[in-house]
């Protein structure tokens, strides 16, 4: 099955900072998905992105699908930006998402 | 975007019971839906596909007969933890598809449900 890598397993940032977040994966995808769990474990849906650019607010992703690897840029970090992304990628039709081991964010004031 | 509700979001109880997890699509019909289990500090492993009107499928490693799996309608998923023991403490969430295909396509997740064994 499809493996997803994602990098750096830990981050601390200043507020006010810029940080980039990576997601590899192995295989070709129909699905590829950003997420940010709050400290109360829900999943919030950042961005769908299987390939492409999008934007929303201070958050941005872009997928290379040809070369298997997806970026998460947050700008000008804040305090409530804290805590894990997850990268998830499904390949084929099972509509299984697969998870990355994710990246711990935490933003000092 | 689509709405995934779980019940209860939190359940303590004792070991050798069995606990009921819901998973419900409020505002959309999902034909399949996805349970996954995180234990502390970890990512998200899924446990099993839920087909609704047949067998769920689990994956490797699962076991089946612990974690029975119910679809009975287009709108509830249920998963049930047989006879419960202190290792199957740990984060349940479920998600599904807004669309009748799940490829190619978003999919929503409920808030959780944490159980602890005692």
């Amino acid at each position: 099955g499809i493996q997803v890598e994602q990098s750096p397993p830990d981050l601390i940032l200043q507020e006010g900072a810029n940080s980039t977040l990576r997601c590899n994966f192995s295989d070709s995808v129909n699905n590829l998905q950003w997420f940010h769990q709050n400290p109360w474990g829900q999943l919030i849906n950042l961005f769908y992105i299987p390939s492409g650019t999008k934007q929303n607010g201070r958050l941005s992703a872009t997928t290379v699908a040809t070369e298997r690897y997806s970026l998460l840029y947050i700008s000008s970090s804040q305090t409530t930006d804290s805590g894990v992304y997850f990268c998830a990628a499904c390949s084929g039709n099972t509509g299984k998402l697969i998870f990355g081991q994710g990246t711990t964010l935490q933003v000092k004031p | 975007g689509a709405v995934v509700s779980q019940h209860p979001s939190w359940v303590i109880c004792k070991s050798g019971t069995s606990v009921k997890i819901e998973c419900r699509s409020l505002d959309f019909q999902a034909t399949t839906m996805f349970w996954y289990r995180q234990f502390p500090k970890q990512s998200l492993m899924l446990m099993a596909t839920s087909n609704e009107g047949s067998k769920a499928t689990y994956e490797q490693g699962v076991e089946k007969d612990k974690f029975l799996i119910n679809h009975a309608s287009l709108t509830l998923s249920t998963l049930t933890v047989t006879s419960a023991h202190p290792e199957d403490s740990s984060f349940y969430i479920c998600s599904a598809y807004s669309r009748t295909t799940v490829r190619d396509t978003e999919a929503f997740f409920g808030q959780g449900t944490r159980l602890t064994v005692v």
